[in-house]
């Protein structure tokens, strides 16, 4: 129980295309998930938190307008990077709390992009 | 925002040999984990202990809310523990839910 699937787990794509990815709370409804981007070698930072129903809200120094978040129902947020660089080359893994019955946060397998 | 300390950066053991990973942090906690990153990326949750002690076979974890900090213990370690270990913290108010993660430790077993 209390699984959070993501989609893809690896992508690459052309500089100054997007990218969509999905972050699915398969057993439960999530009605915050939070976002965190990780560089190689480095530990993870939150980009912004996601919350079902209205807007997300971003950490300071991460652009709103380049990182697009939709939560549009309580089991699926997107993070769409846009006009995406080689700069945004990471790898972005989600998360959300665990519902009643289990404790702390959970978390997706992780999207590694490539931008080339 | 609260800090997040963990030590030692690295370790290489062999096969069979005992360890243990300190994590320190700067604030009250509400929410303490500790993670294992395997090749791939995958966060694995080791325990969720924002306080006492807990065992899961050759893993156990301690946390001294008070002293503010916290142990993740592994025994006769193997290979497959190999991986990158992670604290993460989270605090309430408006940090609420946000987890802040340590630098982690590398860990890496020989056969």
């Amino acid at each position: 129980g209390a699984v959070v699937s993501q989609h893809p787990s690896r992508v690459i794509c052309k500089s100054g295309t997007s990218v969509k990815i999905e972050c699915r709370s398969l057993d439960f409804q999530a009605t915050t998930m939070f976002w965190y981007r990780q560089f190689p070698k480095q530990s993870l930072m939150l980009m912004a938190t996601s919350n079902e129903g209205s807007k997300a809200t971003y950490e300071q120094g991460v652009e709103k307008d380049k990182f697009l978040i939709n939560h549009a129902s309580l089991t699926l947020s997107t993070l769409t990077v846009t006009s995406a660089h080689p700069e945004d080359s990471s790898f972005y893994i989600c998360s959300a709390r665990t519902p009643p019955g289990y404790y702390g946060y959970t978390f997706g397998s992780g999207t590694r992009l490539t931008v080339v | 925002g609260i800090q997040v300390e963990q030590s030692p950066p690295d370790l290489i053991l062999q096969e069979g040999a005992n360890s243990t990973l300190r994590c320190n942090f700067s604030d009250s906690v509400n929410n303490l984990q500790w993670f294992h990153q395997n090749p791939w990326g995958q966060l694995i949750n080791l325990f969720y202990i924002p306080s006492g002690t807990k065992q899961n076979g050759r893993l156990s974890a301690t946390t001294v809310a008070t002293e503010r900090y916290s142990l993740l213990y592994i025994s006769s370690s193997q290979t497959t523990d190999s991986g990158v270990y992670f604290c993460a913290v989270s605090a309430g108010g408006t940090s609420y839910g946000k987890l802040t993660f340590g630098q982690g430790t590398i860990l890496t077993v020989h056969p």
